[in-house]
């Protein structure tokens, strides 16, 4: 499967853990996207990077959320002190980065925190 | 600011009649409009996008910017059409806004 992968598929955490998701996007790819879903909405953007950099993160992005991209292939997302309001279902996404090219959605993960 | 609005959360048909996925927008210069669909278990996937003026699927989208619409339409609903369709706009080549998605169920 050559797609966009997430690790892992599901995740549940108690209150105040920390959590780290995995994303690795298609061979070649220069754009990463990071987006979460909660029920009843569509994906709501969360930050992106070409190749290793960090262009743009959101004002949903708390302090308590980091992503990196360090080698400009996989790309990991790690949410500290977890909240009930965290969960939601975290999409990733990646493009090859030459204008608006489409985007490639991954199966997602989905949060859980109790 | 930048906004995309689905009105119907469901819109139910019979298999064969036309549908029409309503989808407008609110953005301060030209952006980019895409249809994703997501089919039961699958993941969130491109339809279409209006630069490239296709017919996927037989759906077709034009983009009205007077009325700052991009309406979906298949002139005969199929049962596996039956997918939650969200819209959504990009205005500078990069991330994705998108809309709370419409579910579209097509009866036999």
């Amino acid at each position: 499967d050559t797609g966009v992968s997430q690790d892992p598929r599901h995740k549940i955490t108690k209150r105040g853990q920390n959590v780290t998701f995995r994303c690795d996007p298609i061979s070649e790819h220069n754009r990463l996207y990071w987006y979460r879903q909660t029920l009843g909405q569509g994906p709501e953007f969360l930050t992106y990077f070409q190749n290793e950099a960090q262009l743009e993160k959101s004002r949903l992005l708390s302090d308590r959320f980091s992503a990196e991209r360090p080698k400009g292939s996989f790309s990991t997302l790690e949410i500290q002190r977890t909240e009930q309001g965290d969960s939601a279902m975290y999409l990733c996404a990646s493009s090859l980065g030459v204008g608006t090219d489409t985007q490639y959605f991954g199966p997602g993960t989905r949060l859980t925190v109790l | 600011a930048q906004r995309v609005t689905q009105p119907e959360k469901l819109l139910s048909v019979f298999k064969g009649a036309p549908v029409e996925l309503k989808c407008n927008y609110s953005y301060s210069g030209s952006p980019e409009l895409f249809w994703y669909v997501q089919y039961s278990r699958q993941r969130l996937q491109l339809l279409l996008r209006h630069i490239s003026r296709e017919s996927i699927k037989g759906f077709t989208a034009d983009l009205n910017k007077g009325e700052t619409s991009f309406h979906l339409k298949k002139p005969f609903a199929q049962e596996e059409d039956s997918a939650m369709y969200y819209c959504a706009l990009s205005g500078r080549g990069d991330k994705l806004i998108f809309g709370t998605g419409t579910r579209l169920q097509v009866f036999p």
